[in-house]
């Protein structure tokens, strides 16, 4: 069992409707990222979540440090979202553990 | 600010070539990591640094060397590429390790063949 679990794998939706990313993980962490790549390939830092909950623009990520989980909250959604949504979480100081990815593909 | 840059973007080796990836970042940052990226997995830790001079191997760094002789340069080496080195390679850095922002440089796609 991978210590970062993410679901669903692959998700499409309607341009306009709220999508629900998930994260689980099952190792203590100092912090839980997650990441954006586009067709193409560079990945961008969306979020950095030690707890609570964090905004920017249409994007909201919430974590639950004693469940072990973390959504991605996307409102709106816009076809320029489709991407790979990656959740990493640090463990202890020095590395991060990846989780596979959900692919998300918005339709007009 | 460049932030992580990596170069080259693309590569097609054959068997038992070497090459080596280069990696650089100007924000200062004491932690670089490489990492592999292989379809439908996440990516995995090849080498990382804490610091200038300072590395250490990660879960993959069979068939890789690196080394660490300036804050801002952090290059891969691929002795004797195989076949099993085709991947997409990513560098990262962040400032320390804990609750610090990760920076992703744009990738290189590496082809064995």
């Amino acid at each position: 069992k991978n210590e970062v679990e993410q679901s669903p794998q692959n998700l499409t939706a309607q341009e306009g409707e709220f999508i629900t990313i998930n994260c689980s993980y099952s190792v203590g962490i100092s912090a839980l990222h997650w990441l954006q790549q586009h067709p193409g390939g560079g990945i961008v830092s969306l979020f950095m979540l030690s707890s609570g909950k964090k905004k920017h623009g249409r994007l909201i990520a919430t974590i639950n440090i004693q469940e072990k989980h973390s959504s991605l909250h996307i409102t709106a959604s816009h076809p320029r979202d489709s991407a790979v949504y990656i959740c990493a979480v640090r463990s202890g100081t020095d590395k991060l553990i990846f989780g596979t990815g959900t692919r998300l593909q918005v339709f007009p | 600010n460049a932030g992580v840059t990596q170069t080259p973007k693309f590569r097609i080796l054959k068997i038992g070539q070497s090459m080596t990836l280069q990696c650089t970042q100007d924000m200062n940052h004491n932690y670089m990591y490489w990492y592999r990226q292989d379809p439908g997995m996440g990516l995995k830790l090849i080498y990382y640094s804490v610091g200038a001079g300072i590395t250490d191997k990660g879960e993959v760094p069979n068939g890789y060397n690196v080394s660490r002789s300036t804050t801002e340069d952090f290059p891969l080496r691929l002795e004797l590429a195989a076949p099993s080195q085709t991947s997409v390679y990513f560098c990262a850095s962040s400032y320390s390790g804990g609750v610090t922002e990760a920076f992703f440089g744009q990738g290189t796609r590496l082809t064995v063949v």
